[in-house]
């Protein structure tokens, strides 16, 4: 069966920190991949995503995130959180031609100020 | 332009009975899927509707059907409630020609006692 690992449960940084969060799927196909993110009290939003073309990919809000197919990877980048990043944030798969989501257990980003 | 929306927002049952969730999609989206969120997971896909009629399933029981009107708003039913199946419902819209670019609800939370 599908799966996306999210290995960072939790995540503490203070501001102006990098950030790198991991993601990991198991299919040997064509995937569709993307990132959402849910600020407290908010909807799941779409931070970005990446369908083909050049590997990484430029999101909202200075985020971006790096397909690496051999590693199976697909891991989001910042390269200095604000505290306003404070927020879980999913990764998600699609096969390509299909539909059917397969969304990771997230990771709560805490950045202390 | 309203997003998609969904109701109640807050619904608390007992094991056994039944219940019944709604959800409007965007504007110009035709194609609903649902989702269930269990806490401190990521949204598990339960189905996907289009042109009234069921496209992709997840691995959810027969408990678990829904239904989409001609106007693309959509309503998700579960039967013989299990204390399990309290979790948030999610609904998210697509239009037909980018149904990778899905757009989330607010969702419904569902507590069964």
């Amino acid at each position: 069966a599908q799966s996306v690992s999210q290995h960072n449960h939790h995540v503490i940084l203070s501001e102006a920190a990098s950030l790198e969060l991991g993601c990991n799927y198991s299919y040997g196909g064509t995937v569709n991949l993307f990132w959402y993110v849910q600020y407290p009290g908010q909807h799941l939003q779409l931070l970005l995503k990446y369908f083909s073309g050049d590997p990484l990919v430029k999101g909202i809000k200075g985020f971006e995130a790096e397909f690496i197919k051999s590693k199976f990877s697909f891991n989001l980048r910042k390269p200095s959180v604000q505290w306003s990043d404070t927020a879980e944030y999913f990764c998600a798969v699609t096969l390509r031609n299909f539909n059917k989501f397969y969304f990771g257990s997230g990771t709560k980003l805490n950045v202390k100020p | 332009d309203a997003g998609v929306t969904q109701s109640p927002t807050h619904l608390i049952k007992t094991r056994g009975q039944q219940v019944t969730l709604r959800c409007s999609p965007k504007s110009g989206h035709d194609t609903v899927s649902w989702y269930q969120q269990a806490l401190g997971q990521g949204p598990q896909f339960i189905f996907q509707y289009y042109e009234e009629e069921e496209r992709q399933r997840g691995n959810f029981p027969d408990r678990f059907s829904g239904h989409q009107f001609p106007n693309y708003s959509s309503e998700l039913n579960v039967n013989a409630l299990l204390l399990g199946d309290s979790a948030l419902y999610l609904c998210a819209s697509s239009p037909t020609s980018l149904r990778e670019t899905q757009y989330f609800g607010p969702g419904t939370r569902l507590l069964v006692l």
